[in-house]
């Protein structure tokens, strides 16, 4: 099984600021990487596919970037929405495995 | 729209069965995968099972093998998770999800099951 590790666990930041999130993997997972955010209550929602795309409505101060082992999720400029929990997920080998998660809180 | 409605989730004992239904509309239902996912209580996500397009093929988590059992009706664009000899660590939120390529691109809201 493919582990996922995200760092850092939280990082408490401003509204306006440049957030970079890491995702590594315990071995390749090709570009077979994607990122969700999940408010509090909510369900998950798809943010980036295939380590670098955009999904349909997604604002485009996010980013991702990434292949192999070492991943990341940016965040331009922090808007009050964006206060929430992200988390990578690899489907390249069996099973499916998402990291723990990094926790974006107000400052 | 895409639109994923979960229901029957609820309190039930352990060694109990339980079947969660996930209702689609939106979308041409049998032209995807689907996954259930779920999420303990404060705690992060956990693929549990997909199933094909047309039921053919479906995988489970080695915690939940043998145990639940993915389905999916077509003609009535709903997907299923029968769950048995149901454990305390099966207490989660379900979510009903649908495959986009190597990532699930659509959730519903979840619904609680606890053992």
């Amino acid at each position: 099984e493919i582990v996922l590790t995200q760092s850092p666990a939280t990082l408490s930041l401003s509204p306006g600021e440049r957030v970079t999130l890491s995702c590594r993997a315990s071995q390749s997972v090709s570009s077979y990487l994607a990122w969700y955010q999940q408010k509090p209550g909510q369900a998950p929602r798809l943010l980036i596919y295939d380590a670098s795309n955009r999904a349909t409505g997604i604002p485009a101060r996010f980013s991702g970037s990434g292949s192999g082992t070492d991943f990341t999720l940016t965040i331009g400029s922090l808007e009050p929405e964006d206060f929430a929990v992200y988390y990578c997920q690899q489907r390249s080998n069996w099973p499916p495995t998402f990291g723990q998660g990094t926790k974006v809180e107000i400052k | 729209e895409v639109q994923l409605v979960e229901s029957g989730g609820g309190l039930v004992q352990p060694g109990g069965s339980l079947r969660l239904s996930c209702a689609a509309s939106g979308f041409t239902f049998n032209t995807y995968w689907m996954s259930w996912v779920r999420q303990a209580p404060g705690k992060g996500l956990e693929w549990v099972a997909n199933i094909k397009e047309d039921g053919s093929e479906n995988y489970y988590v080695d915690s939940v093998r043998g145990r639940f059992t993915i389905s999916r009706d077509n003609a009535r664009n709903s997907l299923s998770l029968q769950m048995d000899s149901l454990r305390a660590e099966d207490t989660a939120v379900y979510y009903c999800a649908r495959d986009f390529g190597w990532s699930h691109d659509s959730w519903g809201q979840g619904t609680l099951v606890t053992v």
